[in-house]
């Protein structure tokens, strides 16, 4: 039981390229997050989503795109990176709102991005 | 704006030191959450709570609702406690404080 997965680890870009981080999960949750963390700043949405098949924008949407390709996986692409985007990047999976006992929430390893 | 707000932001402790970290919110809630995030980058939950106090171990993580505003406490201090920690709290979404780093010496 891996819990949240992240891949990859640590990834360097050129600033224009492209690249998709992806997140994957075995504990049956419905909502998905994508944050970046960056020094000095506390986590910051970028987008989640609430179930498969639908995604919102979260505090920090812009130069992200997100798929939910089903209740496992959550992806995070940035189309064409650029050195502001330099950052660590977690996923993060929550339980049902409805149900509070299950509203930790529970995070992957993170991703170390460096836009060059 | 700041929805969370921690302090310190840096702590440094003698190993044994009683060690209390606060946290002040300004949104209506559903729950606070503590979280450790390890020198390695790890992010783990410590506590989820909505009134009152919880106790694991060494550590102790208070609330009042009215005042909003919650403690973390850290009992005999030890360097491997040494990590950041982080106040969140939840309602629709999450709120997170920019992390309270420390550091504690043998």
């Amino acid at each position: 039981n891996a819990g949240v997965t992240q891949t990859p680890k640590f990834q360097v870009l050129k600033t224009g390229q492209s690249m998709t981080l992806q997140c994957a999960q075995d504990m049956n949750h419905n909502s998905m997050y994508w944050y970046r963390q960056d020094p000095g700043m506390g986590l910051r949405l970028i987008y989640y989503s609430a179930s498969e098949g639908t995604t919102d924008k979260g505090e920090v949407p812009n130069g992200y795109n997100v798929s939910r390709l089903n209740k496992r996986e959550f992806s995070l692409r940035l189309e064409s990176a650029a050195p502001s985007q330099t950052s660590v990047y977690f996923c993060a999976i929550r339980g049902d709102y409805e149900v509070r006992i299950l509203e930790t929430q529970y995070f992957g390893p993170g991703t170390r991005l460096l836009v060059l | 704006k700041n929805e969370v707000e921690q302090s310190p932001q840096n702590l440094t402790a003698q190993e044994g030191e009683f060690i209390t970290i606060n946290c002040s919110y300004s949104v209506g809630i559903s729950a606070l959450h503590w979280l450790q995030q390890h020198p390695g980058g790890g992010i783990v939950s410590l506590f989820m709570l909505s009134s009152g106090k919880k106790k694991h171990g060494r550590l102790i993580a208070t609330i009042n609702i009215q005042e909003k505003h919650s403690s973390l406490h850290i009992t005999a201090s030890h360097p491997r406690d040494s990590a950041v920690y982080i106040c969140a709290v939840s309602f629709n979404q999450f709120y997170f404080g920019t992390g309270t780093s420390l550091t504690v010496i043998p």
